[in-house]
C-alpha cells in the first residue's frame, strides 16, 4: 500500500523560504507521482502541484508558479518542495499525495503545518 | 479552470440516516467521470473513498456510494455511522489545475 511521511512543522518569517520533504516507503517510487496540497486550517484543500518520479514531468498551479519549486531524490524516495517569498496568506498544512496524471490522490502524508509571522 | 460547487456546506443529521452530498462542476470533468470524493477527520489527511465518480477506493465500506457524470455529482451515505461524521470533499482529477470543492460537512444533529 505504502507510506508517505513528511517533515516536520516548521516556522518562518514573511519572505523566506521554506523546503518540506515527503518521503515515500512500501512501493516502487519511480511508478507514481507526487502532488502538493495545502490546506489552511479550517478551510478547504488547495492544489500545487505535481512532479513526475523521473522529475520530466512537473506543473503547478498558475498562483504557485515563480515561486514554488518540486524536485526529487531517488536514492531517498523523497520528494521536496520548496515555497519562496513566503507571506501569512502561505499559513496552511502542506500534504503530499501520490497519484498519476489523470488519478486520484489515494495515498497521503501526515500534512506539515507552516507558520509564516513576522 | 474548473469550478467545484458543493451543496449544503453544512449537513446535520443523525446516526443511522442517509447523507446526500452534491457536487456541481463549472464544465464538464475529464472524459465525464475524473471525479473523486474524499473524506477529511479533524486533524486528518483527506481519505480516497470514491473515483472515476462511483468507484470505491480499497477498503471502503459499500455504504458510501457515488453517482453522476458530466458536471452534476453525488456522493450519497446509506446508514451514516459514529465515524462518517467528517468534511467531505469532492475532487476533479482530468484537467490541470486540479481543483477540490469547498467542502461539505457532515455533523451530528
Amino acid at each position: 500500500q505504502g507510506q508517505l511521511v513528511q517533515s516536520g512543522a516548521e516556522v518562518k518569517k514573511p519572505g523566506a523560504s521554506v523546503r518540506v520533504s515527503c518521503k515515500a516507503s512500501g512501493y516502487t517510487f519511480s511508478s507514481h507521482y507526487l502532488h502538493w496540497v495545502r490546506q489552511v486550517p479550517g478551510q478547504g484543500l488547495e492544489w500545487i502541484g505535481i512532479l513526475s518520479p523521473s522529475a520530466d514531468f512537473a506543473r503547478s498551479a498558475q498562483k504557485f508558479q515563480g515561486r514554488v519549486t518540486m524536485t526529487r531524490d531517488t536514492s531517498t524516495s523523497t520528494v521536496y518542495m520548496e515555497l519562496s517569498s513566503l507571506t501569512s496568506d502561505d499559513t496552511a498544512i502542506y500534504f503530499c499525495a501520490r497519484g498519476n496524471w489523470g488519478f486520484p490522490l489515494g495515498l497521503w502524508g501526515q500534512g506539515t503545518l507552516l507558520s509564516v509571522s513576522s | 479552470e474548473i469550478v467545484l460547487t458543493q451543496s449544503p456546506g453544512t449537513l446535520s443529521l443523525s446516526p443511522g440516516e442517509r447523507a446526500t452530498l452534491s457536487c456541481r462542476a463549472s464544465q464538464s470533468v475529464s472524459s465525464g467521470t475524473y471525479l473523486a470524493w474524499y473524506q477529511q477527520r479533524p486533524g486528518q489527511a483527506p481519505r480516497l473513498l470514491i473515483y472515476g465518480a462511483s468507484r470505491r477506493a480499497t477498503g471502503i465500506p459499500d455504504r458510501f456510494g457515488g453517482s453522476g457524470s458530466g458536471t452534476d455529482f453525488t456522493l450519497t451515505i446509506s446508514r451514516l455511522e459514529p465515524e462518517d461524521f467528517a468534511v467531505y470533499y469532492c475532487h476533479q482529477y482530468g484537467d490541470s489545475p486540479y481543483t477540490f470543492g469547498q467542502g461539505t460537512k457532515v455533523e451530528i444533529k
